[in-house]
């Protein structure tokens, strides 16, 4: 199994473009989430997923889009970038079918620049 | 509201032991404890549902006061690869279950030889 995987890894926009960050699972998890590590701050959850179909916002999502078409992919998209969103993004998933929040998995992380 | 932790960051010579406090103003389902070593992804260490303790794995371990919602971590007899940053989340009690973990911002623990 890949586990979970983010591209790129790495990735600078000017402020104003538009970007997709992918994020892509392969253990059939229900759960997926994103969410953002600035220095100092810890991890923000900004969207969420329980299934195909499904999403709902976290604590920070203004700014961000995200889609869930598929139970393995959970695209996230910048509508128009901002300083404010140079970032370490991390995407993440878990066998969560209902109940508490199981353990979960984190991709590498995309580190995103926007000068 | 992201739980508080404490200290924000230890250094501990091997063999020496330690505790990382998670504290939150809600009332909690869940807490659950991760480690992020420099530039690499978060790393799960254990979950504490409210009235139970778990054991993790090697010499980590916690516990889980529902009444005050705290939660400690303890890390015993540390080791070099216990070096790292340790997060707790929180997921708040609700209905029908949150799906939502917040962090704390992180207590920074560096044990060296």
């Amino acid at each position: 199994n890949a586990g979970v995987t983010q591209t790129p890894k790495f990735q600078v926009l000017k402020t104003g473009q538009s970007m997709t960050l992918q994020c892509a699972q392969d253990m059939n998890h229900e759960y997926m989430s994103w969410y953002r590590q600035d220095p100092g701050m810890g991890l923000r959850l900004i969207h969420y997923s329980v299934g195909a179909g499904i999403t709902d916002q976290g604590e920070v999502p203004n700014g961000y889009n995200v889609s869930r078409s598929t139970t393995e992919d959970f695209p996230l998209r910048l509508l128009s970038a901002a300083p404010s969103q140079t970032s370490v993004y991390f995407c993440a998933s878990s066998y969560s079918k209902q109940g508490p929040l199981n353990e979960q998995y984190f991709g590498p992380g995309t580190r995103l620049t926007v000068t | 509201q992201q739980p508080v932790q404490s200290p924000q960051a230890v250094i501990l010579r091997e063999g020496e032991d330690a505790v990382i406090n998670c504290s939150s103003s809600k009332a909690l389902y869940s807490v659950h404890w991760y480690r992020q070593k420099h530039g690499e992804a978060p790393i799960f260490l254990m979950i504490l549902l409210k009235g139970g303790e778990q054991k993790g794995h090697d010499k980590i371990s916690a516990s889980f006061n529902e009444k005050k919602q705290q939660s400690s971590l303890y890390l015993t007899a540390s080791q070099l690869s216990y070096s790292g940053t340790y997060f707790c989340g929180t997921e708040p009690r609700t209905g029908a279950g949150s799906y939502q973990l917040t962090f704390g911002k992180g207590t920074k623990l560096s044990v060296i030889p």
